[in-house]
């Protein structure tokens, strides 16, 4: 079945240290987005992606980094630089050949800073 | 910009009974697009049902329908026959852009809805 994976689940930071979040897509959609959600917020944009080896900032991209080499991945590093990382993140991807043109999600990574 | 307006941080409903979860919305733009999803505790996030602006027909899906309001921007979900598997977060989302131009989605914050048995 075609669809987002995550990877991993959970996750747990130091201070200090970098870590990066899998997000892999076998549905052959162009665009992939990362988003950040908050207890009691919406999701909020990280950063996007529409095609290969190009990507764009979002609404809250300090402190992240994204790399798109590969159609089907799309990996999010949580850098030192970014003061409060402890969140739920969501990948998404989606295609404009449908009309409802739906966003399809991933099961989310909770990274917690210790 | 486009802002999405969840006013009800929670609801509960009766098991088998209906419930609507209201959504409001704001965009300049005359074509736009209305997404709602389900979130359960574990956290993925549920496509439920879409509304195209210039659809003349209210979406429905299942016991999921979309009251398309229009001009009071508008976009409450109806859930019919609530189950008990309905528990769980509800976000309505919009199509809008970012300012590079390219498309994303901008959530509201959502509502927490409980079924009772």
């Amino acid at each position: 079945d075609g669809g987002i994976t995550q990877s991993p689940k959970y996750l747990f930071r130091k201070e200090g240290q970098n870590v990066t979040l899998s997000c892999e897509q076998n549905l052959n959609h162009d665009a992939m987005y990362w988003y950040r959600q908050d207890p009691g917020q919406g999701l909020r944009l990280i950063y996007y992606s529409q095609i290969v080896n190009d990507f764009q900032k979002g609404d809250i991209a300090e402190g992240y980094s994204v790399s798109r080499e590969k159609k089907e991945s799309f990996p999010l590093t949580v850098t030192s630089a970014q003061k409060n990382p402890t969140a739920f993140y969501l990948c998404a991807s989606s295609t404009r050949e449908a009309e409802d043109y739906g966003y399809t999600f991933g099961s989310g990574t909770r990274l917690t800073v210790v | 910009a486009q802002k999405i307006t969840q006013t009800q941080p929670g609801m509960f409903v009766q098991e088998k009974e209906a419930v609507t979860l209201d959504c409001t919305y704001d965009t300049s733009d005359p074509s736009y697009g209305l997404f709602w999803y389900k979130q359960p505790s574990s956290g993925e996030m549920i496509f439920l049902i879409y509304q195209g602006s210039y659809d003349q027909q209210n979406a429905t899906e299942g016991r999921y329908s979309l009251n398309f309001q229009k001009a009071r921007k508008s976009a409450n979900l109806v859930i019919s026959a609530s189950q008990l598997g309905d528990s769980a977060m509800y976000f309505c989302a919009m199509r809008g852009y970012t300012q590079g131009g390219s498309e994303k989605l901008v959530f509201g914050k959502g509502t927490k809805l409980t079924v009772n048995p």
